[in-house]
């Protein structure tokens, strides 16, 4: 019962290189999201899904592109990496429930830009 | 545009002392307000509240939540070290695409 998966667990770019961030879940959840977590900032959202097909962007999405081609993968792509982009990155994935969501997150990703 | 304010944004207390932390909202079309824990790693789920007036309890914590006055908030008693941690709040609006909105998060740090 693997969850959400993300990978790499860290990595350092150069300015202006590219990189993805993967993320997959296992639980057929519509709902996939990314998130960035800078100190005392708490979570801001990037880009989110509400299923394979549709994206949408959230609070924060300058320099990020995301796609959703599957249900169970959200990948995240930094176009050409800034230092600004130096963060803490966790996927999220939930299913609508009659109430509400319960969110589950990956382990994060720590990305370090130089 | 969502809202979500915690305070204190940190606190420091000793093993045994009961702490509040408290949390705001200004969203449009809520649907749930939610607390987490996060250590080092992803947050960790606490609660779900969407009624008004009814506390969750698990184990030495409890929330409420106050749907009229736009907030809630997360009780902790004979606090732990292990009760060290951020704690965030987010609320999730509805309509036709359903997201969060995070506070900044309190820093809690519980001294022995």
């Amino acid at each position: 019962n693997a969850g959400v998966t993300q990978t790499p667990k860290f990595q350092v770019l150069k300015t202006g290189q590219s990189m993805t961030l993967q993320c997959a879940q296992d639980m057929n959840h519509e709902y996939m999201s990314w998130y960035r977590q800078d100190p005392g900032m708490g979570l801001r959202l990037i880009h989110y899904s509400v299923g394979a097909g549709i994206t949408d962007q959230g609070e924060v999405p300058n320099g990020y592109n995301v796609s959703r081609s599957t249900t169970e993968d959200f990948p995240l792509r930094l176009l050409s990496a800034a230092p600004s982009q130096t963060s803490v990155y966790f996927c999220a994935s939930s299913r609508r429930g009659l109430s509400g969501n319960t969110i589950y997150f990956g382990e994060g990703s720590w990305l370090t830009v130089v | 545009e969502d809202k979500v304010v915690q305070s204190p944004l940190s606190l420091v207390v000793h093993e045994g002392d009961t702490v509040t932390l408290n949390c705001s909202y200004e969203v449009t079309n809520f649907r749930s307000l939610l607390w987490y824990k996060q250590e080092k790693k992803a947050p960790t789920f606490l609660f779900m509240l969407t009624s008004s007036g009814i506390e969750k309890k698990s184990g030495r914590l409890s929330s409420i939540l106050d749907k009229k006055e736009l907030f809630s908030i997360l009780n902790i008693t004979a606090t732990q070290t292990g009760d060290s941690a951020i704690y965030l709040c987010a609320v999730e609006a509805g309509g036709s695409n359903y997201k969060l909105t995070f506070g900044k998060g309190t820093l809690l740090t519980v001294n022995p």
